[in-house]
């Protein structure tokens, strides 16, 4: 079965400072997708950002991106010039290249303070 | 519409009771997710659907949790004599496939809040 670890139940920065949230995961498939969701007080969970396994380019979408570790299963998120709006749950989710779900971490709590 | 939809937004409830979620996909995906969070957890998975038909039911927590979709669209996940263990947000996505890969992503809406009391 596969996990998701989000080992940082909150984090705080302030605003326009770097913050890296982490997230590891355990699987034995070679072909997987890896997802950073958003989640704000709205409630509706809004993908950030999103790695194919294969390819071995860190994505990256304006100021956020990852450091994906594939032999250490490790794919963390960094939001640069951090704003009030980052305030929200982050989410780390994983899926194989044959299963129909995506598995989610317990999340991370991210505070953009002044 | 726009994006996924989700009625209704909180709904509370007496143990016992039963209740019906509705979730409307994006009009075009086929695919539709259930999740369930519960207070302070990660999502998780309830039920996918492919179409009207349901391929993999194996989050679903008890028998008392059913749900199903019509006409490739609507979803309404039922709760049949409610615990207090039920309440949590519900969650509803849907994609255009299957949601597991680069192309197809999950598109959430803003979930509907059970209180069981």
């Amino acid at each position: 079965a596969q996990t998701v670890t989000q080992s940082q139940p909150e984090m705080s920065v302030q605003e326009a400072e770097t913050v890296t949230l982490s997230c590891t995961y355990d699987t034995s498939e070679n072909n997987y997708y890896l997802f950073w969701y958003k989640q704000p007080p709205s409630r509706q969970m809004i993908l950030v950002i999103r790695q194919e396994a294969y390819k071995q380019q860190n994505a990256t979408e304006n100021r956020f991106s990852v450091n994906f570790q594939k032999a250490a299963k490790s794919f963390s998120l960094k939001i640069s010039d951090s704003q009030l709006g980052d305030t929200a749950m982050y989410f780390c989710a994983f899926s194989t290249g044959t299963a129909s779900k995506l598995t989610f971490g317990t999340g991370t709590r991210l505070q953009v303070t002044l | 519409g726009a994006g996924v939809s989700q009625s209704p937004s909180n709904k509370v409830t007496e143990k016992g009771k039963d209740v019906e979620l509705r979730c409307d996909p994006i009009s075009g995906h086929t695919a539709l997710y259930w999740y369930r969070q519960s207070l302070g957890q990660g999502l998780e998975f309830l039920i996918y659907f492919q179409g009207n038909s349901a391929p993999d039911k194996s989050g679903l927590p008890s028998d008392r949790f059913s749900a199903e979709r019509t006409g490739g669209s609507v979803s309404t996940l039922t709760i049949q004599r409610t615990q207090q263990e039920d309440s949590a947000v519900y969650l509803c996505a849907s994609s255009l496939d299957k949601g597991r890969g680069y192309n197809s992503p999950l598109h959430f809406g803003n979930g509907t809040r059970l209180t069981v009391t």
